[in-house]
């Protein structure tokens, strides 16, 4: 069974610093991985989808690398701004075709 | 791009009556429809997959009396919350899957609340 774990669970930061969040999956035998962003109450905003092709895709300020055979991805943020607070989830595929397992979530303020 | 909606956004209900929530595929047709459920404060937990046409396949621990899903068509699944409880108060989210891609479409989720 696909387990994902995300650290850390909540991470605050000033205005303006690069910050690193991390997921890791138990079974590496997968064939993409997405990041998502979530605002409070709100639905899932797809950020970054990354196949088990490549290393990493990246979009504006976010950078998302995946390494398979360690199981584990990371995702970059650049120049972090107010507005990036939110939920941050990885998924990755499991159990079979399209279905998706969700990471524990990283909570991401941002403080001006 | 491929867009998901839900309706209701956002749903009161007293205890015991039926909701019914809605979830289209806007500009494409998706075979397969996913609904999870987040708890406050935690993941989004997969309930089951619905597959236009046929009955769906409910993950372990999900009542499927209870959380009744139908597919009818290739752009709409419903999922209803039957004899609804307090403890049924959460968020649902439905996802709908391109066919020609491994990406699913995420719709903007309902709050359910129930007295």
């Amino acid at each position: 069974k696909q387990e994902v774990t995300q650290i850390p669970a909540a991470l605050s930061v000033p205005e303006g610093e690069n910050l690193v969040l991390n997921c890791s999956f138990t079974d590496s035998a997968i064939y993409n991985l997405q990041w998502f962003r979530q605002d409070p109450g709100k639905g899932l905003t797809s950020l970054l989808l990354i196949q088990s092709s490549q290393r990493e895709q990246t979009s504006g300020r976010l950078n998302a690398s995946l390494d398979k055979s360690s199981g584990r991805s990371t995702l970059y943020i650049a120049a972090s701004q107010p507005g990036d607070s939110a939920t941050y989830l990885c998924a990755v595929p499991s159990g079979g075709y399209q279905k998706v397992t969700f990471g524990t979530g990283t909570k991401l303020q941002v403080i001006p | 791009g491929a867009v998901v909606s839900q309706h209701p956004s956002w749903v009161i209900c007293k205890s015991g009556t039926s909701v019914k929530i809605e979830c289209r595929s806007l500009d494409f047709q998706a075979t397969t429809m996913f609904w999870y459920r987040q708890f406050p404060k935690k993941s989004l937990m997969l309930m089951a997959t619905s597959n236009e046409g046929s009955k769906a396949t409910y993950e372990q621990g999900v009542e499927k009396d209870k959380f009744l899903i139908n597919h009818a068509s290739l752009t709409l699944s419903t999922l209803t919350v039957t004899s609804a409880h307090p403890e049924d108060s959460s968020f649902y989210i439905c996802s709908a899957t391109l066919a020609e891609t491994d990406t699913q479409y995420f719709g903007p989720g309902t709050r359910l609340t129930v007295l």
